[in-house]
């Protein structure tokens, strides 16, 4: 299994741009996660999925959309980037069953300038 | 106020040093998760508990339901500990709050 994979690892983008983070699971899993992991701060949830056809917002969902069109994609969209969005993103999975551990992508450095 | 606070922020420590993480959390939670995240890499689970205690190796898991309270342990430090450990619980609703992580350096 590879996990929880994401791309890309790094990226700069302007004021204003679009970009779609990537976000796949090869375990099954139902639950998958967006967090947002800024300097000094716990993660935040921005949005989480509990299966396919079914996302709902987390903490900080502003000037994001996600979709999860399958159980194995949960990609992240950012809009109009702004310098806010700044930040170290990760994706995250886990099962169903309670005693199920979570797993987490690599990260992505996002820069916003 | 956040749901789950960790002390102590930072910690340095000698190798070999033992050391302790401590974890607070005010929700009522299904599971708690000691997660490590090494610098400029992804964050890894070290353990997942509900009660009592894990052993992984050197590192040990302790939580007291009662207390809301969880303690990471690591016996016989050395410098690839180094890292950041967070303390994550997630609720009955299955979401999960983060603790802010506690930056381990421990020098040779």
């Amino acid at each position: 299994n590879a996990g929880v994979t994401q791309t890309p690892k790094f990226r700069i983008l302007k004021i204003g741009q679009s970009m779609t983070l990537q976000c796949a699971q090869d375990m099954n899993h139902n639950y998958m996660y967006w967090y947002r992991q800024d300097p000094g701060m716990g993660l935040k949830l921005i949005y989480y999925s509990v299966g396919a056809g079914i996302t709902d917002k987390g903490e900080v969902p502003n000037g994001y959309n996600v979709s999860r069109s399958t159980t194995e994609y949960f990609p992240l969209r950012l809009e109009l980037a702004a310098p806010s969005q700044t930040s170290v993103y990760f994706c995250a999975s886990r099962g169903q069953s309670g005693g199920n551990t979570i797993y987490f992508g690599e990260g992505s450095w996002l820069t916003v300038v | 106020k956040n749901e789950v606070e960790q002390s102590p922020q930072n910690l340095t420590a000698q190798e070999g040093e033992f050391i302790t993480i401590n974890c607070s959390y005010s929700v009522g939670i299904s599971a708690l998760h000691w997660l490590q995240q090494h610098p400029g890499g992804g964050i890894v689970s070290l353990f997942m508990l509900s009660s009592g205690k894990k052993k992984h190796g050197r590192l040990i898991a302790t939580i007291n339901i009662q207390e809301k309270h969880s303690s990471l342990h690591i016996t016989a430090s050395h410098p690839r500990d180094s890292a950041v450990y967070i303390c994550a619980v997630r609720d009955t609703g299955n979401q999960f709050y983060f603790g802010t992580g506690t930056s381990l350096t421990v020098i040779p």
